[in-house]
């Protein structure tokens, strides 16, 4: 089992710039959600994709847009980006096994992201 | 608005020391509470607590869920080098999906 897989690992980009960051979830997993990390904090959730929809969001702008695909495969794509951005952004996937339940987040190595 | 508060934010000690890490917390909607633990870049998963499993422990690490009193506690025995980490505590709240709510962490070093 592969786990969760993410890339690219390291990424530079420019202010303004667009980018896009892609994620593999755990074998047998449905749900994946993205979280932003800053140097030094806990990880704060932007998105969560079930079933290809959008079906939480956290306290990010409208620049930041997501995509499932239907092999439950994810994007995190960030546009017009501001330095603040910089960060290490973190995919967690698990399964969803119903609202009564705990559900066990397992999480990608992360894509470190440098805006300049 | 959902919140995770984590203490010490540091904590340095000794090879064989036992340690409490703390996590208290508010949220709306509570479903389970986790700890991980972050090395380098991922988060590894560690133990998740529920109304139904308040205590779990793995090894030389343990953790407790106070759901009345809200809070959560890890304990590790008998500590190594390779123990030294970044402690995430997160609450996982949600009537229609599973967000985590993080505390900043508690950064562990552990010298020989």
């Amino acid at each position: 089992d592969a786990g969760v897989t993410q890339s690219p690992t390291h990424l530079i980009k420019t202010r303004g710039q667009q980018v896009t960051l892609r994620c593999s979830p755990k074998s047998g997993h449905d749900t994946v959600s993205w979280y932003q990390q800053a140097l030094g904090q806990g990880p704060q959730f932007i998105f969560q994709y079930y079933e290809e929809e959008e079906r939480q969001r956290g306290n990010f702008p409208d620049r930041f847009s997501g995509h499932q695909f239907p092999n439950y495969s994810s994007e995190l794509n960030v546009n017009a980006l501001l330095l603040g951005d910089s960060a290490l952004y973190l995919c967690a996937s698990s399964f969803f096994v119903g609202t009564g339940f705990g559900t066990e987040a397992f999480f990608g190595q992360g894509t470190r992201l440098t805006v300049v | 608005e959902d919140k995770v508060v984590q203490s010490p934010l540091s904590l340095v000690v000794h090879e064989g020391d036992t340690v409490t890490l703390n996590c208290s917390y508010e949220v709306t909607n509570f479903r389970s509470l986790l700890w991980y633990k972050q090395e380098k870049k991922a988060p590894t998963f560690l133990f998740m607590l529920t109304s139904s499993g308040i205590e779990k422990k793995s090894g030389r690490l343990s953790s407790i869920l106070d759901k009345k009193e809200l809070f959560s506690i890890l304990n590790i025995t008998a500590t190594q080098t390779g123990d030294s980490a970044v402690y995430l505590c997160a609450v996982e709240e949600g009537t229609s999906g599973s967000r985590l709510t993080f505390g900043e962490g508690t950064q562990l070093t552990v010298n020989p």
